[in-house]
């Protein structure tokens, strides 16, 4: 099955910074890539996500880039605010529909202001 | 927008006994997935369907069973607790809009406390 790694497992920035987190998978069939936030105790929500025929997606101060032939991709922050501070996950799944999200182990992003 | 609802949203139950979790769909979504969050880890799914059939199975216990109904509900229910079920339970739906199946979207989840 699918096995996503992320790192860092924690990170802190300062307020205004940029911040990336890194993930791979192992699945070369994986071709849809959602990031979530999660603050303590609430749902994941979902930020941005890319699938595997485009190579990066903006919204904003959030940016996603993916390099398939490297089976990785990332999270580009910019202009980080306080707000920011929560556990990010990345994830893959299989775009034949209805497939189950696998995820990474979360980043831990503190912004300090 | 009405998101996905989930019931209830804090559960305390004593080890052996049994659990049920229910979770409502956002309207027209016809696939549901049942995810477990243990204490500083990462969503783990369990199961999922769609049109009211299992739709892919995860790591989801024996003693656990989940069924969709015919109004998209989904109940998840669980038997012999253990103290390695505390843990928080997400659901979350999808369904086409205009875009894929793939983009889901998460319940606010149950907190379960086994004891």
């Amino acid at each position: 099955g699918e096995n996503v790694e992320q790192h860092p497992s924690t990170l802190s920035v300062q307020e205004g910074d940029s911040a990336v987190i890194k993930c791979t998978y192992s699945d070369s069939a994986s071709n849809y890539f959602p990031w979530y936030k999660q603050e303590l105790g609430k749902r994941p929500q979902l930020i941005i996500d890319i699938r595997s025929n485009v190579g990066e997606k903006k919204d904003q101060r959030i940016a996603v880039t993916l390099n398939k032939t490297a089976k990785h991709f990332s999270l580009h922050i910019t202009e980080t605010q306080p707000e920011d501070s929560a556990v990010y996950f990345c994830a893959a799944s299989i775009n034949t529909g209805r497939r189950a999200l696998t995820f990474g182990s979360g980043t831990r992003l503190q912004v300090q202001p | 927008a009405a998101g996905v609802i989930q019931s209830p949203r804090h559960l305390i139950k004593e080890k052996r006994e049994t659990a049920t979790l229910k979770c409502y769909p956002i309207p027209r979504h016809d696939t549901v997935y049942w995810y477990q969050q243990g204490p500083g880890q990462d969503p783990q799914f369990l199961i999922s369907f769609y049109e009211k059939m299992q739709s892919d199975k995860g790591s989801i216990p024996d003693r656990f069973s989940a069924q969709q109904f015919s109004d998209y509900h989904s109940e998840l229910n669980m038997s012999s607790l253990e103290l390695g079920d505390s843990a928080l339970y997400f659901c979350a739906s999808s369904g086409y809009r205009g875009r894929s199946y793939n983009e889901q979207f998460f319940g606010p989840g149950t907190r379960l406390t086994v004891l």
